[in-house]
């Protein structure tokens, strides 16, 4: 069964960047039917999709965080990881990590499964 | 952006009654919608794709319907279980994205 665990620092100050990995365990992240992505949900809200990689470490991003994001994949460890720069008090939030397929054309993501279980960032100096 | 609206925000239903939670979406996403359930302190859950397809595992009771602009999650016959948040998720162009929730309580 396909599990994904997110790992990082709890708490990052204002204007520095937050770092977060995704490991990925029982299956390969270099499957090539998949995709794997970033969701956040700030508490008491709802959810935003970051963005995601492909394997082969093709990118997309959501364009109103595209200027912060950064998100990368290493096959080797079966993992991808997340950086988001100069965080505000805005960016804190549980940040999951997912699966996901393509099944549009025109669509960077497909729906998400399974999910992390999710990992709390609090960006306060 | 698409935006994706959910109604209500909360429903009270008793258990062993029918739940109808609706998405709307501002303009057309064809069938490409999906719906999740989230209960406190967990990540989310998919339920349904390609807005009927009911996800691995998913009992029975769940079900999606509705395809364009509306599209609506029934709940035959709640169980205890079932009390917990429901997102509804277009995936039709670049930027896929969620409702607000609703979330449904026990009445």
């Amino acid at each position: 069964q396909l599990q994904l665990q997110e790992s990082g620092p709890g708490l990052v100050k204002p204007s520095e960047t937050l770092s977060l990995t995704c490991t990925v365990s029982g299956g390969s992240i270099s499957s090539s039917s998949y995709y794997w992505g970033w969701i956040r949900q700030p508490p008491g809200k709802g959810l935003e999709w970051i963005g995601s990689i492909y394997y082969s470490g093709s990118t997309y991003y959501n364009p109103s965080l595209k200027s912060r994001v950064t998100i990368s994949v290493d096959t080797s460890k079966n993992q991808f990881s997340l950086k988001l720069s100069s965080v505000t008090a805005a960016d804190t939030a549980v940040y999951y990590c997912a699966r996901h397929g393509r099944v549009v054309v025109v669509a960077a993501t497909s729906w998400f499964d399974p999910w992390g279980q999710g990992t709390l960032v609090t960006v306060s100096s | 952006e698409i935006v994706m609206t959910q109604s209500p925000a909360t429903l009270s239903v008793s258990p062993g009654e029918r739940a109808t939670l609706s998405c709307r979406a501002s303009q057309s996403v064809s069938s490409n919608l999906a719906w999740y359930q989230q209960k406190p302190g967990q990540a989310p859950r998919l339920l349904i794709y390609g807005a009927s397809t009911r996800a691995t595992g998913i009992p029975a009771r769940f079900s999606g319907s509705g395809s364009g602009t509306e599209f609506t999650l029934t709940i035959s016959s709640l169980q205890s279980e079932d009390f917990a948040v429901y997102y509804c998720q277009q995936y039709n162009n670049w930027l896929g994205t969620f409702g607000q929730g609703t979330k449904v309580e026990i009445k």
